[in-house]
């Protein structure tokens, strides 16, 4: 099955830098890339997603980039805030049909942002 | 819109004992999917439903976990008997279409499980 690693565990940012978190997958039938934010008590929230015929993908302050040949993919918020303090997780998913079926979720990186 | 609900929040009980979480998707997502989340972990997928239907239940321990969806709205899961292992957040989650790139998932905040 698929495997999906996430890197780092944690992350601490001064206030308006970039931060980067990155992951991994083991299953090249994989094709559908979400990333989740979790607040603390909270489901996990869709921030963005990417699917394997886009390289790049950018909402305002969050971009996702993907790499089929070399499998990984990696969100990048830039200009941080305070209100971005929480676990990004990276999911990855093998539905044919592009779909979310069967998500397997990175283990989640704790970000912290530093006033 | 209202969100994914979930009840109860929290719930802590001793092992072998039974417990039931109730979940109540979207209006008119047809596809709903309960996860486990072990503390410092990713979700896992336990069980998916498209409509009153099951589309995946590999990863349910079903000598001891059971859910149903009878009417295509509402979801129950239970744990019978619970094991210490158990001992994790239960997230429902929610989907308007299945199998198609417009498949996204809504979580509710999920019911935290205790067990002593």
């Amino acid at each position: 099955g698929e495997n999906v690693e996430q890197h780092p565990s944690t992350l601490s940012v001064q206030e308006g830098d970039s931060a980067v978190i990155k992951c991994t997958y083991s299953d090249s039938a994989s094709n559908y890339f979400p990333w989740y934010k979790q607040e603390l008590g909270k489901g996990p929230q869709l921030i963005i997603d990417i699917r394997s015929n886009v390289g790049e993908k950018k909402d305002q302050r969050i971009a996702v980039t993907l790499n089929k040949t070399a499998k990984h993919f990696s969100l990048h918020i830039t200009e941080t805030q305070p209100e971005d303090s929480a676990v990004y997780f990276c999911a990855a998913s093998t539905d044919p049909g592009g779909g979310a079926d069967g998500l397997t979720f990175g283990k989640g990186t704790h970000l912290i942002i530093q006033p | 819109e209202a969100g994914v609900a979930q009840s109860p929040r929290y719930k802590i009980i001793e092992k072998r004992q039974s417990v039931a979480f109730w979940c109540n998707p979207i209006s008119g997502h047809a596809t709903l999917y309960w996860y486990q989340q072990i503390l410092g972990q990713g979700p896992k997928l336990l069980i998916q439903f498209q409509n009153n239907g099951v589309v995946d239940d590999s990863q349910l321990p079903k000598d001891r976990f059971s859910a149903e969806r009878l009417k295509g709205v509402d979801s129950t899961l239970k744990i019978q008997p619970a094991k210490l292992e158990d001992s994790a957040v239960y997230l429902c989650a929610s989907s308007l279409e299945w199998q198609g790139a417009n498949e996204k998932l809504f979580f509710g905040s999920g019911t935290q499980l205790s067990v002593l």
